[in-house]
């Protein structure tokens, strides 16, 4: 089965600053979601990466795959309060009759200092 | 709006009680999937249904029962033979049959043992 591994697991990052995440795959990722949980509550769907060396941007956030598809990094520039939350990188199974199955990294928790 | 509607927000579970927590969506999706996260982890997929009257096991369905009787509801029981049910159980939805669609998530239903 395949697996995700996010790192860092948790950071503090003062208002204003850069952070990164990433997500590396055991194995090739088909398609790779990025999504955001505020605690207690769903997750909110930010971007999907398919191909190599693919690059999305939406607002302040930007998303990557690799060209060899097993690694992707979420970039947030600026970061202000409203970015704190857990991130979590999702990725499809490789075979599409199992269903859009997602396997999910254990995510990371982000922390905004004002 | 179209969305993804999990009830209760909290549930408290007796010894040896089984606890249904209700899922509802309007988006016409066809695929609905049921995740457990606990604290500081990522989800890991209980069962998940392509369509009515058909679902699969996920990766811990040991516990836990579905059933899908229509497209727009997928409820999951919890059992007595559940031995460690407290945790975080979110509900999601998808497309079927398109190519890499993001899944839906409802809020989440926060389950105890009293």
């Amino acid at each position: 089965s395949q697996e995700l591994e996010q790192s860092p697991q948790s950071l503090i990052v003062q208002e204003g600053k850069n952070l990164t995440i990433n997500c590396t795959s055991s194995k090739t990722l088909y398609g790779l979601y990025w999504y955001k949980q505020k605690y207690g509550e769903g997750l909110i769907f930010l971007m999907m990466l398919q191909k190599g060396g693919e690059e999305k941007s939406h607002e302040k956030i930007t998303a990557k795959l690799d060209e060899k598809k097993q690694q992707s990094s979420l970039h947030i520039t600026a970061s202000q309060p409203s970015h704190a939350g857990i991130y979590l990188c999702g990725a499809d199974g490789a075979i599409k009759a199992a269903g859009n199955k997602l396997t999910f990294g254990g995510g990371t928790r982000v922390l905004v200092k004002p | 709006d179209g969305g993804i509607t999990q009830s209760p927000k909290y549930l408290f579970r007796k010894e040896g009680q089984n606890v249904t927590l209700s899922c509802e969506q309007n988006l016409n999706h066809d695929a609905m999937y049921w995740y457990r996260q606990d604290p500081g982890q990522g989800l890991r997929l209980i069962y998940y249904s392509q369509i009515v009257n058909d679902f699969q096991k996920g990766d811990i369905a040991e516990g836990y029962s579905v059933s899908r009787e229509k497209k727009e509801s997928f409820p999951l029981t919890v059992t007595s033979a559940q031995k460690n049910p407290t945790a975080f159980y979110l509900c999601a939805s998808s497309r079927q049959g398109y190519s890499n669609q993001p899944q839906h998530f409802g809020d989440g239903t926060r389950l105890s043992i009293l």
